[in-house]
Parts: C-alpha cells; structure tokens; sequence
C-alpha cells in the first residue's frame, strides 16, 4: 500500500547548526502535506504546511522543500536549539479523501549543547 | 485551558473490557479527529467528525472500535472486547477549518490493556 516514510530515524546536531529531516512519500497522488513536532509525552504540534502546487515555504526558521518529481518532502530547521529536540513526522493528505492525514515513522532530532 | 481536553490520560484494563475516551476539542473547532500511536510510529488516522457528522469510520480498525460526537461538541472513541493488541496512545486532535492541516492535538489518552 501506499506509505509515507522517512530517510533517517535519527538525527543529531549541534546547537546552532542547521538541521534537515526528509521525508519520502509514495502516493503521487497527495496534494498536500504537513511537518508536525512531538516532544515526549506531548500530542503532535502543527510546523508548518505545503501545498502540492508549491516547492518551498518558509516559516519562522523553517523551511519546507516539495519535491513533487521524486516525492520527496524535507525540513530545514535553522540555527537548531535544544528546544527543537523532538521527533518530528511529516503528514501527507491523500487528493480527494477530504482531511485524512497519513503520517511518516518520524525522525528522532536531538540537540547537543 | 484552551487547548484540546483528553480524559482519562490513563487507563489500565484487563482484556475482554470495555473502555471508553472522550475529547473535548477547542470551542469553536467544527472538525474533530482520532488517531492511534503506538510506540515508535507515527499517528495511523482513525476517523474523522465535521460537527456531529462522521465522515470517514472506514479506517476504524475494527468493528470493535466505535466513536460518536453526538451535539458535535465533545466526542467519545469506545473501544469494546479489548485486547492486548489495543495497547496504545489514543489522540484526538481539532481543527478549525475544513481545508487545513494544521490540527491541534490533545496530550492523548493511553491505554495498556493486561
């Protein structure tokens, strides 16, 4: 079946460095996709979306690049804190199955001081 | 507390048991979501409620599972006959608009079945 999935489970770096999560999906047709947070014990936080008719979009220090010819999805995190240090998943929806959102394994960022 | 309301946080039942969580979404949230994680995975999407209608119950995992949001406010997600396999964090999470991604989750309710 079709799967969202991600390159790297884990991650780890620097303070202050930048970070980057990819993600790999496998439906084409998804037109929509989603990067959220999840810090321990915590339910799932909204970062930051992209539509499938866009290539990137920029948040407040992140960046999401759609890459629609190989289906690859990836977050770029500048100036990592400690704050950031979560697993992070990204979300994609399916094109006609209304706000049904199919979510990636995650990826473990850990910052080290 | 404006956030998304989940209760209870934890429950320990024996297997063959009934349980049942409830959500309580942001006020003026319309859309209300289910989920399941288990450990190390990502959120797998239940079913979905816009106001009290359910709009999608297929990927319910099985006839076992049930969920309602009868006055389109709060919903419930019941869980009969459990067993050991049900063992997981059940998130509910709300949303404001029909066309977005952007859901606010609750902290979830885990449930370990014995």
């Amino acid at each position: 079946g079709e799967s969202v999935g991600l390159h790297l489970p884990t991650l780890s770096v620097q303070e202050g460095d930048n970070s980057i999560i990819n993600c790999a999906y496998s439906n084409s047709a998804s037109d929509y996709f989603i990067w959220y947070k999840q810090e321990s014990g915590k339910g799932p936080q909204f970062i930051i979306d992209i539509r499938s008719n866009m290539d990137k979009r920029q948040g407040q220090r992140v960046t999401v690049l759609l890459n629609k010819t190989v289906k690859h999805l990836s977050l770029q995190i500048a100036a990592t804190q400690p704050g950031d240090s979560a697993v992070y998943f990204c979300a994609e929806n399916w094109a006609n199955t209304g706000n049904q959102f199919y979510f990636g394994t995650g990826t473990s960022l850990t910052v080290i001081p | 507390d404006t956030g998304v309301s989940q209760d209870p946080r934890h429950k320990i039942t024996k297997r063959g048991q009934n349980v049942t969580f409830r959500c309580d979404p942001i006020s003026e949230h319309n859309r209300l979501y289910w989920y399941r994680q288990t450990l190390g995975q990502g959120p797998e999407f239940l079913t979905y409620f816009q106001n009290e209608a359910q709009l999608e119950k297929s990927r319910l995992l099985s006839d076992r599972f049930s969920a309602e949001r009868p006055k389109g406010s709060f919903s419930t997600l019941e869980i009969q006959r459990t067993e050991q396999g049900d063992s997981a964090m059940y998130l509910c999470a709300s949303s404001f608009m029909e066309d977005t991604g952007e859901l606010f989750f609750g902290e979830g309710s885990r449930l370990t079945v014995l």
